[in-house]
């Protein structure tokens, strides 16, 4: 499929335990972005990554570790989950240098029990 | 540091009346504004993005203006339905931050039939 997708969709996972959220986007963009929606608090930050290789920390980055060997994949893995990372997590993408647009996926809906 | 602010959170029209959505940010300096509309449990729709340089975006229904000068967007959406429920999202992007979106907490908008 075209466009911007990530798994699972949706999962549930008890404390302790590592997870990692998969995001895959077919655009070939340069750009790639973890956030998180929580009641309260909007949509945050977690990492980004300018291109392969290229990643850096946003708004809230502790307890989550990102990576990037393939444009195309950003993976964000949550090494020993926490009951406060209980949230929707979305992937997000640009590519054009001039308006840079970003695309969201459609969401993963975590729960750490 | 930029600051997005959407008022009101919440907002109740009756069906066929104009929506006005109000987006505020305390930085004029931004390179533009994207405008997203989230349904519930799904991921961010891309509606608008105005460049700096642009006072306003069309596309349909929608109309979004850009007033850098005084700091405000608006998003103007003609004759609503109540397939226009949904939650309404600005979003700004300053010069040299690498893609990264600084979001509005968003306003929920109710079309009642």
């Amino acid at each position: 499929d075209a466009g911007i997708t990530q798994s699972p969709r949706y999962k549930i996972t008890e404390t302790g335990r590592q997870v990692t959220l998969m995001c895959h986007q077919t655009w070939s963009h340069s750009y790639m972005f973890w956030y998180r929606q929580d009641l309260g608090h909007g949509l945050r930050l977690i990492y980004y990554s300018a291109a392969a290789d290229i990643t850096d920390k946003g708004e809230v980055p502790d307890g989550y570790v990102v990576s990037r060997s393939k444009t195309e994949n950003f993976p964000l893995t949550l090494e020993s989950a926490t009951r406060s990372q209980t949230s929707v997590y979305f992937c997000a993408s640009s590519g054009d240098y001039s308006s840079y647009e970003q695309y969201f996926g459609p969401g993963t809906r975590l729960t750490v029990t | 540091k930029q600051e997005v602010t959407q008022i009101p959170a919440a907002l109740s029209v009756p069906e066929g009346e104009n929506l006005v959505l109000n987006c505020s940010f305390t930085d004029s300096a931004i390179y533009n504004l994207q405008w997203f509309r989230q349904d519930p449990g799904k991921g961010l729709t891309s509606l608008l993005l105005i460049q700096s340089s642009q006072r306003e975006q069309t596309s349909g229904r929608l109309n979004a203006s850009l007033d850098k000068s005084s700091g405000r967007s608006t998003l103007y959406i003609a004759a609503s339905q109540p397939g226009d429920s949904a939650t309404y999202l600005c979003a700004v992007l300053n010069p040299d931050s690498w893609g990264k979106l600084q979001f509005g907490a968003g306003t929920q908008v109710v079309v009642t039939p």
